[in-house]
């Protein structure tokens, strides 16, 4: 989205190794960050979300942080495996709508 | 057993023509929302209603009317196709408006061609 700005476009990792995907975000009143996995020709699915109470959650293998002062956010995967090859969009909820990063496309080479 | 469902999943047809896209979900959500999914893979918000009535819309040609004759069914008309109209149409649901922060889940997504 306009205010939200991803980082990297395009991210190729060892499978094993982590993955980190990083995110900004202007409005300084947002609150709830989903993240989205979307694999070629499918729906995106919610994978985790985050919202501003917190700093840090874990959900096995994926973690998101959040640093509230700084506005941003970032998701890490590790232990990559070749299904978690996708494009990652984050996310953040922005006065009235959802705002989506431009996304990152993830290979996970074996 | 699909949470939110589209028809059709693909659409081809010639510019200038008119047609409809139907979403429904069985999550018992009061808020859907359609999303354009450009080539370059951008997700942006269309337009959303909660509860039947409108809280979102974007801006988006008045070529594209949605309509929601109840909480479960939100369906978009597209009139007067253009070439610009190609994109991945996505529809998707909540328990809440966005501002109650409740994860969004997506349909299987409407593959729009136009020749």
């Amino acid at each position: 989205g306009e205010n939200v700005e991803q980082h990297p476009s395009t991210l190729s990792v060892q499978e094993g190794d982590s993955a980190v995907i990083k995110c900004t975000y202007s409005d300084s009143a947002s609150n709830y960050f989903p993240w989205y996995k979307q694999e070629l020709g499918k729906r995106p699915q919610l994978i985790i979300d985050i919202r501003s109470n917190v700093g840090e959650k874990k959900d096995q293998r994926i973690a998101v942080t959040l640093n509230k002062t700084a506005k941003h956010f970032s998701l890490h995967i590790t232990e990559t495996q070749p299904e978690d090859s996708a494009v990652y969009f984050c996310a953040a909820r922005e006065d009235y709508k959802l705002s989506f990063g431009a996304g990152t496309t993830v290979t996970v080479r074996a | 057993d699909t949470a939110v469902s589209q028809t059709p999943k693909y659409l081809v047809t010639q510019m200038g023509n008119d047609k409809s896209i139907k979403c429904e979900q069985n999550l018992g959500h009061d808020t859907m929302y359609w999303y354009k999914q450009d080539s370059k893979k951008f997700l942006k918000i269309m337009f959303s209603y909660n509860n039947k009535e409108l809280i979102i819309n974007e801006t988006v040609p008045n070529r594209f009317s949605p309509k929601s004759p109840d909480k479960a069914h939100l369906n978009l008309h597209i009139n007067s196709l253009e070439l610009g109209d190609s994109a991945v149409y996505f529809c998707a649901s909540s328990q809440g408006p966005p501002v109650s922060n409740q994860p969004q889940h997506f349909g299987d997504g409407t593959r729009l061609s136009i020749l």
